[in-house]
């Protein structure tokens, strides 16, 4: 597709129980960025992958968050037994190299009841 | 470590008016900036990045400002519609990955 493509887009489930979340980036960017988006915090880095490494993970919260990245194209974020302070906005963005504008996708709105 | 702060955090206005937008960062060691627009409950689009060695960036209605030895950098909207109407978000790189930095926006109303 022509932008960042991000599923799905909204998303309800039980605390403790685990979530994936995809990102599609634009064909062609190597890099790829996951920040959070949540009404207390504001928009917030979490994990950088340049090609399928990720050299740079400081953003996430807890052990519960991990993600991966495979043949240098989609990611997945996975939030293991979720929390109800995990309810947020979680926005992918890809680029061509670091120093380029970031494209973001429409995010994946999570809801932890 | 960079922070990002945006004055005023909510803005009204009406349409015809010019405006400015207000971005500061603590970490002036930067190579872009990158002013962002968010519509509701969308992500974001990308208004404009300006390189270091720029001191503006235009596209159509809009003109963005960086003075890295001050540490700030403005938003400049022309002849505001609107369709204008939305959150803007200044966003800096924070680190060797270029993680963006955001401040927490500026609400703008163009009322008709």
């Amino acid at each position: 597709g022509a932008g960042v493509s991000q599923s799905p887009s909204n998303k309800v489930t039980e605390k403790g129980k685990d979530v994936e979340l995809r990102c599609d980036p634009i064909s062609g960017h190597t890099a790829l960025y996951w920040y959070r988006q949540s009404l207390g915090q504001g928009l917030e880095f979490l994990i950088y992958f340049q090609g399928n490494s990720a050299p740079d993970k400081s953003g996430l919260p807890s052990d519960r968050f991990s993600a991966e990245r495979t043949g240098g194209s989609v990611s997945t974020l996975t939030i293991q037994r979720t929390q109800q302070e995990d309810s947020a906005v979680y926005l992918c963005a890809s680029t061509t190299t670091v120093g380029q504008p970031q494209h973001f996708g429409d995010g994946t709105r999570l809801s932890i009841l | 470590k960079q922070e990002v702060t945006q004055i005023p955090a909510a803005l009204s206005v009406p349409e015809g008016e010019n405006l400015v937008l207000n971005c500061s960062f603590t970490d002036s060691a930067i190579y872009n900036l990158q002013w962002f627009r968010q519509d509701p409950g969308k992500g974001l689009t990308s208004l404009l990045l300006i390189q270091s060695s720029q001191r503006e960036q235009t596209s159509g209605r809009l003109n963005a400002s960086l003075d890295k030895s001050s540490g700030r950098s403005t938003l400049y909207i022309a002849a505001s519609q609107p369709g204008d109407s939305a959150t803007y978000l200044c966003a800096a790189p924070g680190g060797g990955s270029e993680k963006l930095v955001f401040g927490k926006g500026t609400k703008l109303t163009v009322n008709p």
